[in-house]
């Protein structure tokens, strides 16, 4: 199974700062197949990035999904006031699917 | 506009057993892999089960194998998941979530639900 470590657990910015959120695997990620999701309190996760870089729809071009085999990151190119959230990361293959521990971008 | 309504959570024992519900509209649902994703309280998420859209396939995390039975019925537009012999670890919020694809082979997650809370304890 495929270990997904997030860093750093939290990230202290300010609105307009430029957010990189990283996303490291235990061994090499397939095909790029990870995506991105954001979570902001009492709600479910949203896809925001999958295939490694490819945004879902609807989601602002501020948001972008770059990196392969085992190191991903991404980037918030600038934070608006509904970007602090908690972001995760997750891999995907034919045994299912494994999540990071999440990244908080708090203010 | 996709909707997914979890239902069927609550306090349960130690060993006994609970079935979720997950009502699905705004989509095609037999056009759709189906899976369950837990969020543990202290915010951990994990893939449970997935299925795909004819019940042909499923799978399930290692953590909860032999134990829960995923399902689904396409003529009711519900998904369905049986949790057995429920233990204090299995206690998380439940969502239910629509895959991108009609399989599960490489299965991301495209759209959830609010989730339904089960909480395991004596």
């Amino acid at each position: 199974e495929i270990t997904l470590t997030q860093s750093p657990g939290t990230l202290s910015l300010s609105q307009g700062d430029r957010a990189t959120l990283s996303c490291r695997a235990s061994q090499s990620v397939n095909n790029g197949y990870l995506a991105w999701y954001q979570q902001k309190p009492g709600q479910a996760p949203r896809l925001l990035i999958y295939g490694a870089s490819s945004r879902a729809t609807g989601i602002p071009d501020r948001f972008s999904g770059s990196g392969s085999g085992t190191d991903f990151t991404l980037t918030i190119s600038r934070l608006e006031p509904e970007d602090f959230a908690v972001y995760y990361c997750q891999q995907y293959g034919p045994s299912g699917a494994t999540f990071g521990g999440g990244t908080t971008v708090e203010i | 506009e996709v909707q997914l309504v979890e239902s069927g959570g609550g306090l349960v024992q130690p060993g006994r057993s609970l079935r979720l519900s997950c009502a699905a509209s705004g989509f095609i649902f037999e056009n759709s892999g189906m899976h369950w994703v837990r969020q543990f309280p202290g915010k951990g998420l994990e893939w449970v089960s997935g299925i795909n859209w004819n019940s042909g396939r499923t799978g399930y995390a290692a953590s909860v194998k032999g134990r829960f039975t995923i399902s689904r019925d396409n003529g009711k537009n519900s998904l369905y998941l049986q949790m057995d012999s429920l233990r204090a670890e299995d206690t998380a919020l439940y969502y239910c979530a629509k895959d991108w694809d009609y399989g599960i082979n490489y299965p991301y997650f495209d759209s959830w639900g609010q989730g339904t809370l089960v909480t395991v304890s004596s």
